[in-house]
């Protein structure tokens, strides 16, 4: 069981936004703003998308998004392309011994 | 270009010992923690440990603590993941990554990754 809480699954259609959540607690998520989130392709190696809650790497497109609110953090992704389909992970700093935990994961479904 | 190398599959008998290495080049290996993520089969991504290139110094997820070991040449620009006693459930793919660093230091998030290594133990 992850220590992060992810939806297994979303879905949208091309054009539309979507939303994926994760919850964490007080310890990881909602007490410091050293929140990550991965693109992940089957086969590859995951890529960040954004990190420390709402920076984006360079190149990264600014149709994705993250914000914070309490122990839940999200990642919208806006103008959804088919390319966007793959498995969606966020990762939070945390301050019991392991430093970084990680969600179980989410599969965005471009219908 | 900024980018990791990691060693090729391995096959492990259970209750052996596997070391993957993981080379850098691009970026000055010193200035950034290394970090090693392992997903399994149809799992999630799983965090293991951290070692910092400029020292040496190490945390390790507290699941691994006493069969975890992660080091660093700095003169080839390498890090080391080596993981003893494996048993089946250690069957996974295993990945280095370079960590962000932000003005506080390591951010705890990943910007490079390396192509992953699987590593299958079988009897």
């Amino acid at each position: 069981q992850s220590a992060l809480t992810q939806p297994a699954s979303v879905s949208g259609s091309p054009g539309q936004s979507i939303a994926i959540s994760c919850t964490g607690t007080s310890s990881d998520v909602g007490g410091y703003n050293f929140v990550s989130w991965y693109q992940h392709h089957p086969g590859k190696a995951p890529k960040l998308m954004i990190y420390e809650v709402t920076i984006r790497p360079s190149g990264i497109s600014s149709r994705f998004s993250g914000s914070k609110s309490g122990n839940t953090a999200s990642l919208t992704i806006s103008g959804l392309q088919a390319e966007d389909e793959a498995d969606y992970y966020c990762g939070s700093y945390t301050s019991t011994n392991t430093l970084v935990v990680f969600g179980g994961g989410t599969k965005l479904t471009v219908l | 270009q900024v980018q990791l190398v990691q060693s090729g599959a391995e096959v492990q008998r259970p209750r052996a010992s596997v070391k993957v290495s993981c080379k850098a080049s691009g970026y000055i290996f010193t200035g950034y923690y290394m970090h090693w993520v392992r997903q399994a089969p149809g799992q999630g991504l799983e965090w293991m440990g951290r070692i910092n290139p400029n020292g040496g110094d190490t945390s390790y997820a507290q699941k691994f603590q006493g069969r975890l070991t992660m080091t660093r040449d700095t003169s080839i620009s390498t890090g080391y993941m080596e993981l003893t006693r494996l048993s089946f459930d250690d069957m996974a793919v295993y990945y280095c990554a370079r960590a962000v660093k932000g003005s506080t230091g390591d951010v705890c998030a990943f910007d490079i990754w390396g192509q992953g290594t699987m590593v299958t133990v079988s009897p």
